[in-house]
C-alpha cells in the first residue's frame, strides 16, 4: 500500500533553534518527492522537489535529504523564525499518483 | 512562473444552494489540475483529477454529482459544490500540473474557504 508517514505529528520550538522533521514512504514506483509549507488558510507552497538521483537540496534554511534505499526523507530548518511556524507536508510522487503525508505541524516560539 | 489563482477565498452560503469555485493557471497551461479537500488540522485529501477536455477522474468516495468539476480549457477549472450542506464546508484547494501525472510541476491555490450555513 502507497503510504507517506511524517513524524513528528506537531513540534514547538524556541526562535532561532533548528529542527527536523521526518518523512518515510512506501510509495512504489517512486517519482519524486516534494516538501510543502502550509500556512493556516493558505494553499501549499513548495519548498523542494528531488528525484531519485538527488540527496540533498536546500531552500534557504530549509535543506531536504533523501534517502531512496532506505525511502526516508527529512526536512532540516536552521535558526527558525516565528514565520516558520506552519504544517509541513511531505508528497511522494508515484506512477500517476500523488500521496500525501498527515503533515507536521510547527509552532516557533519567541 | 508557475501560479495558480483560485477564487473566491471565502464563501458562505445557506443550506441548499450551489457554489462555484474557480481555478486558474496564470501563467501556465495545465494539462491536469486537482482539487483537494482539508479539514482543520489535517493534511490534504485529493477528491478528483480533472484533464483538459475529457471527464475528471474522482477519487473513491467523492460523489461526482455532488462535486461537479469542469476542466473546459488549459487554463481555468471549476469545482462546483451543488446543494450544499453545513457538511460540505470545508477547505478546498486546487493544484496545477503539466504533466498527466502532475509529477513535472505541481502548484497550488490559495485555497477555498466553504461555509455552509
Amino acid at each position: 500500500k502507497n503510504q507517506v508517514e511524517q513524524s513528528p505529528q506537531s513540534l514547538i520550538i524556541l526562535e532561532g533553534k533548528n529542527c527536523t522533521l521526518q518523512c518515510n514512504y512506501t510509495v512504489s514506483p517512486f517519482s519524486n518527492l516534494r516538501w510543502y509549507k502550509q500556512d493556516t488558510g493558505r494553499g501549499p507552497v513548495s519548498l523542494t522537489i528531488m528525484t531519485f538521483s538527488e540527496n540533498t537540496k536546500s531552500n534557504g534554511r530549509y535543506t531536504a535529504t533523501l534517502d531512496a534505499d532506505t525511502k526516508q526523507s527529512s526536512l532540516h530548518i536552521t535558526a527558525s523564525q516565528l514565520s516558520d511556524s506552519a504544517s509541513y507536508i511531505c508528497v511522494v510522487s508515484g506512477a500517476d499518483k500523488l500521496v500525501f503525508g498527515a503533515g507536521t505541524i510547527l509552532r516557533v516560539k519567541s | 512562473g508557475a501560479v495558480v489563482s483560485q477564487h473566491p477565498s471565502r464563501v458562505i452560503c445557506k443550506s441548499g444552494t450551489s457554489v462555484k469555485i474557480e481555478c486558474r493557471s496564470l501563467d501556465f497551461q495545465a494539462t491536469t489540475m486537482f482539487w483537494y479537500r482539508q479539514f482543520p488540522k489535517q493534511s490534504l485529501m485529493l477528491m478528483a483529477t480533472s484533464n483538459e477536455g475529457s471527464k475528471a477522474t474522482y477519487e473513491q468516495g467523492v460523489e461526482k454529482d455532488k462535486f461537479l468539476i469542469n476542466h473546459a480549457s488549459l487554463t481555468l477549472s471549476t469545482l462546483t459544490v451543488t446543494s450544499a450542506h453545513p457538511e460540505d464546508s470545508s477547505f478546498y484547494i486546487c493544484s496545477a500540473g503539466l504533466t498527466r501525472s502532475g509529477a513535472n510541476v505541481l502548484t497550488f491555490g490559495a485555497g477555498s474557504r466553504l461555509t455552509v450555513l
